[in-house]
């Protein structure tokens, strides 16, 4: 059974970096399939963000809205995925999840995701 | 704004039968399959569908997608108490990548 556990503080100061890992268990993060980061606000609703996966070499794909200030991470030998963005302002407060897999067969599972408030 | 456009609510008495829509367009529901997730408040978002009608082990048969064109549609038959939740409907854009709707609350009466 593959789980999600996410990490990373819940607070990020206006053009900061806001970073949160994503810990694998139950599967690999070089196996055949995608490490999504996804976050949600009332705003903006569900937003995908990013996602990373391995075939040969790593690859990247990041929402347009985001393109310029995101840098998703693999890291095998911890077994894990990491988010990092950049210049956070008060509109990427959200609750930010990771999941795994590709679109054609779903997302999951889920992380239990992490509240970050961006503020001084 | 969300890319796909769903109804914000909609509402049953246990037994019936609530179906949610998801509409897009040609860059997104028309040209790829749609998935559907529960989210429980304070919980993650669990797949309950995926390409258009297929249900991931564990998954009630009481749930069923179907898409027709840039339309997608998510039925609950038999709603029972614990079906309360929010439902969002997502599919890939080509360009915007991973869309999702807005969410429809579903309220079992």
């Amino acid at each position: 059974q593959v789980q999600l556990q996410q990490s990373g503080p819940g607070l990020v100061k206006p053009s900061q970096t806001l970073s949160l890992t994503c810990a694998i268990s139950g599967d690999s993060v070089s196996s055949n399939t995608a490490w999504n980061w996804i976050r949600q606000s009332p705003s903006r609703g569900l937003e995908w963000l990013g996602r990373t996966y391995y075939g040969s070499k790593w690859y990247y794909d990041y929402a347009v809205s985001v393109k310029s200030r995101i840098t998703v991470t693999a890291d095998t030998s911890k077994n894990q995925f990491s988010l990092h963005l950049n210049s956070v302002t008060p509109e990427d407060t959200a609750v930010y999840y990771c999941a795994r897999g590709y679109h054609a067969n779903g997302w999951s599972p889920w992380g239990q995701g992490t509240l970050v408030t961006v503020s001084s | 704004q969300s890319v796909l456009t769903q109804p914000p609510s909609a509402s049953g008495t246990p037994g019936q039968t609530v179906t949610i829509s998801c509409s897009g367009s040609s860059s997104n529901i028309g040209r790829t399959t749609v998935n559907w997730y529960q989210h429980l408040p304070g919980t993650a978002p669990k797949l309950l569908i995926y390409a258009n009608d297929q249900r991931p082990s564990g998954v009630p048969d009481r749930f069923s997608g179907s898409k027709s064109g840039t339309s997608a549609s998510l039925a609950i038959s038999g709603l029972q108490p614990e079906d309360e939740a929010d439902y969002y409907c997502e599919a890939w854009d080509d360009g915007l990548n991973g869309v999702f709707g807005g969410g429809t609350k579903v309220t079992v009466l």
